[in-house]
């Protein structure tokens, strides 16, 4: 089945610096890859995702990348607030809908 | 259109004690699951659903059981509860091709 690796576990930044986080899969044949927001006591909510027919997607602050020949896809926040502290998660599945994999989350601190 | 809505939001049971955690969801989705989530933690399946009166067992599923009689609902069982079952539980739904999972806001359990 598919395994998704994600780093750092824990990742803290300046205000308005950048924040990239990194996971990898092992399933060639996942093509959706989504990114989650877990802030203290809440439930995970969907970001941004992306699909393997697209190798770059863009929504203001955040970006994901796309990887395929290599397996691996990123999150980037550029110009952090301390309202992006929280746990993100990365997670891959075959398409859209379908059964996700998560990452192991990572805890984003972002100091003002 | 209330999303995904677990109930109850939080419980206290006492070892060997048993209960049934509700997840109903209004948006027509086919696949809908269980997820557990221990403190510092990632997500990890217990148990899940891609379509009514089908359920399959995820990474977790021992101690649990589910049903899903009705498309919209989606419940998990603790038949002797455990200390070791003390968890924040998520119930998330999805649609066929159509992104990532919707999560409802969670239960938090303790067992003592």
């Amino acid at each position: 089945g598919e395994n998704v690796e994600q780093h750092p576990s824990t990742l803290s930044v300046q205000e308005g610096d950048s924040a990239v986080i990194k996971c990898t899969y092992s399933d060639s044949a996942s093509n959706y890859f989504p990114w989650y927001k877990q802030e203290l006591g809440k439930r995970p909510q969907l970001i941004i995702d992306i699909r393997s027919n697209v190798g770059e997607k863009k929504d203001q602050r955040i970006a994901v990348t796309l990887n395929k020949t290599a397996k691996h896809f990123s999150l980037h926040i550029t110009e952090t607030q301390p309202e992006d502290s929280a746990v993100y998660f990365c997670a891959a599945s075959l398409d859209a809908g379908n059964m996700l994999t998560f990452g192991g989350g990572t805890r984003l601190m972002v100091k003002p | 259109n209330a999303g995904v809505t677990q109930t109850p939001k939080f419980r206290v049971l006492k070892t060997g004690q048993s209960m049934t955690l509700l997840c109903a969801q209004d948006m027509n989705h086919e696949y809908m699951y269980w997820y557990r989530q221990d403190p510092g933690m990632g997500l990890r399946l217990i148990h899940y659903s891609v379509g009514e009166g089908t359920t399959a067992k995820g990474e977790v599923p021992d101690g649990y059981n589910v049903s899903r009689l009705k498309k919209q609902n989606f419940l998990l069982g603790l038949e002797s509860a455990a200390p070791s079952q003390t968890s924040v539980y998520f119930c998330a739904s999805s649609y066929i091709r159509a992104g990532g999972y919707t999560f409802g806001s969670g239960t938090r359990l303790t067992v003592v």
